[in-house]
Formats: structure tokens, sequence, C-alpha cells
């Protein structure tokens, strides 16, 4: 059975502040993707991570997909308020239907 | 920009009773997908759907539950005997193609309650 144990799982950081989220297995996925969900809503696709060792940017965020792709991060540099929310890693499984393997989510509080 | 919409957003029904949760995928899209998220808990793949058919289904996904694509448009799942435990968060997905990475896109989720 495929798992994603993300870490941690509640941060409540000063707005300014750096932080990294962990999202580690003992599979390898072919692709591992970040989301953000509000309260109330659907997870809403940050990034998609495919080739091992790959880092993207999007704006202070940047993700990694470790070497092995069984591991990836996503670093906020200078946290702000706005980037309050739920935080989502997820992997494509192994069986080539679709599904998504969610780790446990990651609820950012970053104070003013 | 094209969205996933589910209706209704909130249900609540009794125990033993049957609901229907509706989706309507993004209109191009090819693979439908339902999730579920108990509350506090992570999101869990419930059924994959493509050409008519389930490509696959979890453990969860038991003879109570069906999905069906009636028409062009929309994608039901169907709860035939609601228990207490089937109260969630459930989500639909679509996305275009099935390759590795490939996006999909969520809708804003029906919270099912059952009393």
């Amino acid at each position: 059975t495929q798992l994603l144990e993300q870490s941690p799982q509640f941060l409540s950081i000063q707005e300014g502040e750096n932080l990294t989220v962990y999202c580690n297995s003992s599979s390898v996925f072919s692709s591992l993707q970040w989301y953000r969900q509000e309260p109330g809503e659907g997870p809403v696709l940050l990034v998609t991570v495919v080739t091992g060792g790959e880092v993207k940017k999007l704006k202070r965020l940047t993700f990694q997909f470790g070497d092995a792709r069984k591991d990836s991060s996503l670093h906020i540099t200078a946290a702000q308020p706005g980037d309050t929310g739920l935080y989502l890693c997820a992997g494509d499984s192994s069986s080539n239907t679709g599904k998504l393997i969610f780790g446990q989510g990651t609820t950012l509080q970053v104070k003013p | 920009e094209p969205e996933v919409t589910q209706t209704p957003s909130h249900q609540v029904t009794q125990m033993g009773q049957e609901v229907i949760l509706r989706c309507v995928p993004i209109s191009n899209h090819l693979y439908f997908y339902w999730y579920r998220q108990i509350l506090g808990q992570k999101v869990e793949f419930l059924v994959s759907f493509y050409n008519n058919e389930i490509s696959e289904k979890s453990e969860i996904f038991d003879d109570q539950f069906s999905v069906e694509r009636p028409d062009g448009s929309n994608f039901t799942l169907k709860i035939r005997s609601t228990k207490l435990e089937d109260s969630a968060m459930y989500f639909c997905a679509s996305s275009g193609l099935r390759g590795v990475g490939e996006t999909q896109y969520f809708g804003p989720g029906t919270r099912l309650l059952v009393l």
C-alpha cells in the first residue's frame, strides 16, 4: 500500500518567517502534486513535479521532488497572512488509473 | 476558466436513505474521479471512471456505491443505503488525459451529513 506522510500537521508562524513542509513515502511515485485547499472548497493544484530532483518555483513557494521520487518538500519564503490555508501533497499511484494518494495535509497559519 | 461543479453543496439525509451526488466535469475531459474527506482526515480515493467503465475502485467503494455518466455532461455518485460513517465531504474531479502528472481538477465538494 502506498502511503504519503506529511509533516508537520500544524504550523503557526509569524509573517515574514520561512517554513518547509515535507511529504515522505517509502514508495516511488511517478509524480507528485501539491494542492492548497480553502475551507469548504476543493483542492486547487499549485504544482506538479515529475522528475527526480526537480525544483519548481511559484513566486515565494519552492517545490522539490526527491532524487528517488519518494519525497517532496514545499518551502515558503517570507510567509504572508495570505498563505494561511491547508496544503496537501498527493502522489500518482502505481495503478495508472489516475488514482491520487493524499497526505494528511498541513494546516498553516501565518499571523500578521 | 472551465471548472468542475457539484450539486448539492450540502445534503442532510437519514441513515438508510439513498443519495445521489452530482458533478459536471470540465466539458472536454474524459477521466472522472470521486474522492471523499471525512472531517479531520485525509482525502481518500473512491473510484476512477473512463469510457463508461470503472477503472479502479477503493475498498471503501463497496456494493452500496455506484457511479454513472447518464448523459454527456453529468457524472453521479449514488449511495444506496447511507450509513453514519458515510458523512463526509465528497469531491468530484476530472482530467483531460491520464498521463504521468496529469492535472486533476477538483469540484468544490458536497458535504453529506447522515443522521
